[in-house]
């Protein structure tokens, strides 16, 4: 089946440690996405890539860091330098063009104590 | 600068009765347009999408949606819901100009037995 895997579902960290989220693809598309969302507030950008070695900050992307080496995986780093990390993490994945939708991964909830 | 408007941030529907959440963009060209739904805890999922044509469409689900142009309407319709359409339905609009979305905050659908 074709889709967008993220994980783990849920992840506790510590203040202060960097943690990893994962999103992987199988869907043949460039364009990946993350997105922050926090109740009341909807889908925040958070970085973005429309090729393989590149990609672009979003709205909010002070706090967090991106890579992306290969067409399938887009993973997502929280640095401690975020200051309020606990909060619902979405991937998604296009073709890249205006017309394509997003399809989005089930998510990862973060909780930082 | 493009802009999306969910007006309702609740809304609250006897079972078997009618729907329509409300959806406003902000923006010069005709918009290619969308609505999706999310479950509580999980990704979203793509109900319908409007780029041109017929101005009435049909999505999945039993949801419709009716562009407007003339009043930059993009609204979600069902003519009769089931409880397992508690969820919250997002809006989006994205343009010719880059392969981002942008998003409304979203609109929490309630279903009363």
């Amino acid at each position: 089946d074709g889709g967008i895997t993220q994980s783990p579902k849920y992840l506790f960290r510590k203040e202060g440690q960097n943690v990893t989220l994962s999103c992987e693809q199988n869907l043949n598309h460039d364009a990946m996405y993350w997105y922050r969302q926090d109740p009341g507030q909807g889908l925040r950008l958070i970085y973005y890539s429309q090729i393989v070695n590149d990609f672009q900050k979003g709205d909010i992307a002070e706090g967090y860091s991106v890579s992306r080496e290969k067409k399938e995986s887009f993973p997502l780093t929280v640095t401690s330098a975020q200051k309020n990390p606990t909060a619902f993490y979405l991937c998604a994945s296009s073709t890249g063009t205006p017309q394509g939708e997003q399809y989005f991964g089930p998510g990862t909830r973060l909780t930082v104590t | 600068a493009q802009s999306v408007t969910q007006p309702d941030i609740h809304i609250t529907v006897s079972e078997g009765a009618s729907l329509e959440l409300r959806c406003n963009y902000s923006y010069g060209a005709t918009p290619y347009l969308f609505w999706y739904v999310q479950s509580p805890g999980q990704g979203l999922q793509l109900l319908l999408k409007y780029f041109s044509g017929d101005t009435l469409v049909q999505g999945i689900k039993g949801f419709e949606a009716e562009f407007k142009r003339s009043q930059s309407s993009f609204n979600l319709r069902k003519p009769s819901v089931h409880w397992s359409d508690a969820a919250e339905y997002f809006c989006a609009v994205g343009a010719d100009s880059n392969y981002q979305l942008i998003w409304g905050a979203g609109t929490k659908l309630i279903i009363k037995p």
